[in-house]
């Protein structure tokens, strides 16, 4: 089945770097866009970013911009989001999400992955 | 401030019908048709429940349906389940294609 498997929750010091894993299966993973989306505690969702794991482009909300970077391992069908320069705020659940339709992005997003948390503390 | 506005929160007793409101604030977003729904419960990833305005995905109950007025996109549940309490939130692109959220409502069965 269609499964997206996160890497485990993070603790972060202020001004760190963190860098979060999303391990596709169960579909063509180099057919589908690939979301970011994060959620502060009791808030709602955020969305970060996209990126297309054919040739690895990526789209990133503006308030990301400079600070965030997504990659991907077409060999491992795995993609990556790294967050620099971690502040408090940044303290929250991430995941990544597939968009529904092969071959384009709508921001559909079908299946999430579980989820990984991570703090930001000093 | 999301470019979709929603209400914080709504509430109906099982069997009743509920409507949640997306209203996008912005011209920026307002113009698209690829609005989806999706359903959180605590502590869980949430779950797309409508897409394309009103599709709804297999495995998804026919009880929740989607439909777009202008501006305004709509989510309804009708003969509402206790199961079914839990955020709901909407969400469309930008013009250039980027992603939004609208602020989540919570639903409450009574």
């Amino acid at each position: 089945q269609v499964q997206l498997v996160q890497s485990g929750a993070e603790v972060k010091k202020p001004g760190a770097s963190m860098k979060i894993s999303c391990k596709a299966s169960g579909f063509t993973f180099t057919n589908y866009y690939m979301h970011w989306v994060r959620q502060a505690p009791g808030q709602g969702l955020e969305w970060m970013g996209i990126i297309n794991p054919t040739g690895g482009r990526t789209c990133y909300a503006q308030k990301f911009q400079g600070r965030v970077t997504m990659t991907r391992d077409t060999s491992t069908s795995t993609v990556y989001m790294e967050l620099s320069s971690l502040k408090s705020e940044d303290t929250a659940v991430y995941y990544c999400a597939r968009d529904r339709v092969a071959g384009r992005s709508y921001n559909w997003f079908d299946p999430w992955g579980q989820g990984t948390l991570v703090s930001v503390s000093s | 401030q999301s470019a979709l506005t929603q209400p914080a929160s709504v509430s109906g007793s099982p069997g009743q019908s509920i409507t949640i409101s997306c209203t996008a604030t912005s011209s920026d977003v307002g113009g698209y048709n690829y609005v989806s729904w999706y359903q959180q419960h605590p502590g869980k990833a949430p779950k797309l429940m409508i897409y394309d305005v009103s599709n709804r995905p297999s495995g998804v109950s026919n009880r929740f349906s989607g439909s777009k007025s202008g501006n305004t996109a709509s989510l309804t549940i009708s003969g509402l389940q206790a199961e079914d309490e839990a955020d709901y939130y909407c969400s469309s692109n930008t013009s250039n294609s980027t992603g939004v959220f609208g602020g989540g409502t919570k639903l409450t069965v009574l």
